[in-house]
């Protein structure tokens, strides 16, 4: 199975911050990762799709970069509602895998 | 808007087999290109992929779960199960069904928290 790290696992940050968190891969996975934002005792909500592609009423302050291996998902301007934890997801191979998680917290 | 809602005892106990199913609305469970999941989340920890189901009826499933799991589907119904046999502690977790759109998941429901226990 194709082993996601994510990292940090968790960070402080402000209002306004730019925030990044890595996702690196085990093995190369194209361009099959997508991005999820889940809040407290919700469900996990799709951001991006495809490394990049911004899921439909996703804000344009989430983007996602990266090929290959590694992979960075991106808040440009941090709002009080993006304080929630973010997982990564490959889909380029069965079994689908997620990465651990990185949970972004108010300083 | 496509809804999924989980549904299922809560409480299960050692060795027993997990049952749950998720009903779709608003929405074919046969529409063309998707699959339909289930995930799960144990308490404070990550997510696992535990399968998923086309409306063929044709499945995947995560090796780890060791030959446990099976999933499946009634289209006549507009929804889809989970069995997962001989569980244990190891299996309490909040489990999620999602529609899989080429392999994520862009809809979820609100997840069902089963705890495993005598």
């Amino acid at each position: 199975a194709i082993q996601l790290t994510q990292s940090p696992s968790s960070l402080s940050a402000s209002i306004g911050d730019r925030v990044s968190i890595t996702c690196r891969a085990s093995q190369g996975i194209s361009s099959a990762l997508a991005w999820y934002q889940q809040k407290p005792g919700k469900a996990p909500q799709l951001l991006i799709y495809d490394v990049s592609n911004l899921e439909s009423g996703v804000p344009s302050r989430f983007s996602g970069s990266g090929s290959g291996t590694d992979f960075t998902l991106t808040i440009s301007s941090l709002q009080p509602e993006d304080f929630a934890t973010y997982y990564c997801q490959q889909f380029t191979s069965f079994p689908l895998t997620f990465g651990g998680g990185t949970k972004v917290e108010i300083k | 808007q496509l809804q999924l809602q989980e549904s299922g005892p809560g409480l299960v106990k050692p060795s027993e087999t997990l049952s749950l199913t998720c009903s779709v609305s608003a929405g074919a469970i046969t529409s063309s290109g998707y699959y339909w999941a289930w995930i799960r989340q144990p308490p404070g920890k990550g997510l696992e992929w535990i399968g998923s189901v086309y409306a063929s009826g044709s499945t995947h499933y995560n090796p780890s779960l060791r030959g446990r799991v099976t999933i499946s589907i009634a289209t006549s119904k507009n929804h889809f199960s989970v069995n997962l046999n001989s569980v244990a502690a190891a299996d309490t977790a909040v489990y999620f069904c999602a529609r899989s759109r080429r392999a994520t998941f862009d809809i979820w429901g609100q997840g069902t928290m089963v705890i495993v226990s005598s």
